[in-house]
């Protein structure tokens, strides 16, 4: 069963606007780990923000922050203030805790282009 | 620069050939995980040794194989290769596992011909 969603192939924003990336995620496992990575057109994987199960509050780090909606099963990436240099592949991951196994799990990803 | 390195950058081989994948992760860091991308897959957990001593194992092929020598760095053996192999494979890096944030290295792009 696929643990990661991502619902949106492809999407486009205004440079300076605001872009919301969903992510949906399925776990029985109380304790998991949700991480937003950026992988360019260069190839490299870029970790950009990581969201614990029992985090309080939301993540955020500079222009990026996650909107943890735990009984939604949800962990949107929003990105602030769009950038040129934001055009890129995302990638919602989770790893479960509980496990023995150390693993990401990844969603298909949503590439974003900035339009100028 | 995630500190993770990895070499060869691009690989260009043949069907039936073996290659060897080398990663080196981030001062200090113990765990060493490898990944899969390729565009039907998606991104695939391969393997993950801590400290020299596979911990865990994902979806690798029984032709491919890996270990990490008392350096740290990692190797990903890869034989017998077929047309379906050609991927960007990642190695990835954690201060020691299950609660850290795995970095990634730039990839190899392996294509087999």
């Amino acid at each position: 069963a696929q643990k990661i969603t991502q619902t949106q192939p492809g999407m486009f924003v205004q440079e300076k606007e605001a872009v919301t990336l969903d992510c949906t995620y399925d776990t029985s496992d109380p304790s998991y780990g949700l991480f937003w990575y950026k992988q360019p057109s260069s190839g490299e994987m870029i970790f950009l923000i990581y969201q614990g199960s029992y985090d309080q509050q939301n993540a955020t780090e500079g222009r990026y922050s996650l909107n943890f909606q735990k009984a939604r099963k949800s962990a949107n990436l929003v990105i602030s203030a769009s950038q040129l240099g934001d055009s890129a592949m995302y990638f919602c991951a989770m790893r479960e805790l509980s496990s023995n196994d150390y693993k990401l799990s990844f969603g298909a990803g949503t590439t974003v282009t900035v339009r100028a | 620069d995630s500190g993770v390195t990895q070499t060869p950058k691009h690989l260009i081989t043949a069907t039936g050939q073996r290659v060897t994948l080398r990663c080196s992760p981030r001062s200090g860091d113990l765990s060493v995980y490898w990944y899969q991308q390729s565009l039907d897959q998606g991104l695939q957990f391969l393997i993950q040794y801590y400290n020299g001593e596979e911990r865990a194992k994902g979806n690798i092929l029984e032709r491919f194989s890996a270990q990490q020598f008392p350096d740290l760095h990692s190797e990903l053996n890869l034989s017998s290769l077929e047309l379906g192999d050609s991927a960007l494979y990642f190695c990835a890096s954690s201060v020691a596992g299950i609660t850290d944030t795995q970095y990634f290295g730039p990839g190899t792009r392996l294509t087999v011909l």
